[in-house]
């Protein structure tokens, strides 16, 4: 079983529309959790990180969390097509984060 | 956040050489991490480059392949060795934690192998 599983993309959503992202998760013991944005050909970008259960807003992102289920998610309101990327979830055990394989987002004009 | 940055930021080399990637920080930070993204894949954890002492490798990498230096707070070196076009990858520095518990990467090193 892989440490970290992002939803399968890729993901094609319209202008204007909410893009939902998730993530799950196999450390239980797990306390820190991020999104990452990376842009083709780009180093990944932290956007969001959350490290107790309920929801985080940031602009037009926000995280959300459940231990209990072990999940986390992010959605993005309003898509722009300068949110198609590639999303990243991390999860961060003793000192590592664990990334999972990552879901390509498509924002169509 | 810290500003991280790494040379060369490209480079293409032929199979047998080895190459030397730095990273440099522009303030003090207690970890510096090196990680591999191979063409279309996730990031894989390569090694944390300790100050003063040697680096931990993850399960599947070793000393002799990526060897580390890390002399001080803001400064770190991974060298690829004996490359193969299996190397071929994008090398990633990153460092943290940064308040409260974050992570940022470097700008990355693209390298090709012939």
């Amino acid at each position: 079983q892989k440490e970290v599983e992002q939803n399968s993309g890729p993901l094609s959503v319209p202008e204007g529309a909410i893009a939902s992202l998730n993530c799950t998760y196999s450390d239980r013991g797990s306390q820190s959790f991020f999104w990452y944005r990376q842009y083709s050909g780009k180093s990944p970008e932290l956007i969001m990180s959350i490290y107790s259960n309920g929801d985080k807003e940031d602009g037009r992102f926000t995280a959300q969390l459940n231990k209990a289920s072990q999940y986390v998610s992010l959605l993005i309101r309003d898509s722009q097509p300068s949110d198609s990327a590639t999303y990243l979830c991390a999860v961060k055990g003793d000192y590592k984060l664990s990334f999972g394989a990552g879901t390509t987002v498509t924002v169509r004009a | 956040s810290a500003v991280i940055s790494q040379k060369p930021s490209r480079d293409i080399c032929q199979r047998g050489t080895s190459l030397t990637i730095q990273c440099q920080v522009d303030s003090q930070v207690t970890m510096m991490f090196w990680y591999r993204q191979q063409p279309g894949q996730s990031l894989t954890l390569i090694a944390t480059a300790n100050q003063g002492s040697e680096a931990t490798y993850e399960s599947g990498f070793v000393i002799d392949k990526f060897p580390i230096s890390r002399p001080n707070l803001t400064f770190s070196t991974l060298t690829v060795s004996n490359m193969s076009p299996e190397d071929s990858s994008i090398y990633l520095c990153s460092v943290g934690p940064q308040a409260p518990n974050e992570q940022f990467f470097g700008p990355g090193t693209r390298l090709t192998v012939l």
